[in-house]
């Protein structure tokens, strides 16, 4: 079964420090792997996917297959990052029909 | 706007009763899905529509259904509502054979 996990629900960081928001996820094939963002008052948005290797924000994501994990990282937050988010899988070529997990809010604190 | 609009913003509902939620594709797309988000958790796959048929189905009872039409906009309807319905309702609209998804700010129902 495909399954993602993100076992910090809050995180808090001070202005300035690394952050790293933790991913796992189960999958029998060769899942892609996305990270999604909700700022405040604002829809759900796509912050980067592993298959781009993309920085977005600051932000990386590396796909480790061996230890199943896809954790979010930024080596110094910036108080605009306190948003939730969301580590998704998707078993489509496109995107799509994401799995997702429960969300971990970061707070980044002046 | 060419972004994906859905409607109402807030709704109030009865128990057993019925609820048809909507959603404007944006402009471009003709795929849609519906996901469901209860409180405190990440959204949850409902199903998708292309062509104006189900492409596609999460783990959802068959009360939750749903229509495409012509316009790719649509509707999510849930049949005899139960407390456990209460959530926030995503639609996202994306264009087959393209990557990615734009999201609605959701419909958020209350069951009472």
């Amino acid at each position: 079964a495909q399954r993602v996990t993100q076992p910090e629900k809050l995180l808090s960081v001070f202005k300035g420090a690394p952050v790293e928001l933790k991913c796992n996820y189960s999958y029998s094939g060769s899942p892609e792997l996305f990270w999604y963002v909700q700022y405040s008052r604002q829809r759900l948005q796509l912050l980067l996917r592993h298959i781009s290797r993309e920085s977005i924000k600051g932000f990386t994501a590396d796909l480790n297959k061996g230890e199943t994990s896809f954790h979010l990282k930024k080596p110094f937050a910036q108080e605009e990052d306190s948003a939730m988010y969301y580590c998704a899988l998707s078993a489509d070529n496109y995107g799509q029909n994401f799995v997702f997990g429960p969300g971990t809010r970061l707070s980044v604190l002046p | 706007e060419t972004g994906v609009t859905q409607s109402p913003t807030h709704l109030i509902k009865t128990r057993g009763q019925q609820v048809t939620l909507r959603c404007s594709s944006q402009s471009g797309h003709n795929t849609v899905s519906w996901y469901q988000q209860a409180l405190g958790q990440g959204p949850q796959f409902i199903f998708q529509y292309y062509r104006e048929e189900e492409n596609g189905r999460g783990n959802f009872p068959p009360r939750f259904s749903g229509l495409q039409f012509p316009n790719y906009s649509s509707e999510l309807n849930v049949n005899a509502l139960e407390l456990d319905d209460s959530a926030l309702y995503l639609c996202a609209s994306s264009q087959t054979g393209e990557w990615g998804y734009t999201f609605g700010s959701g419909t958020r129902l209350t069951v009472v």
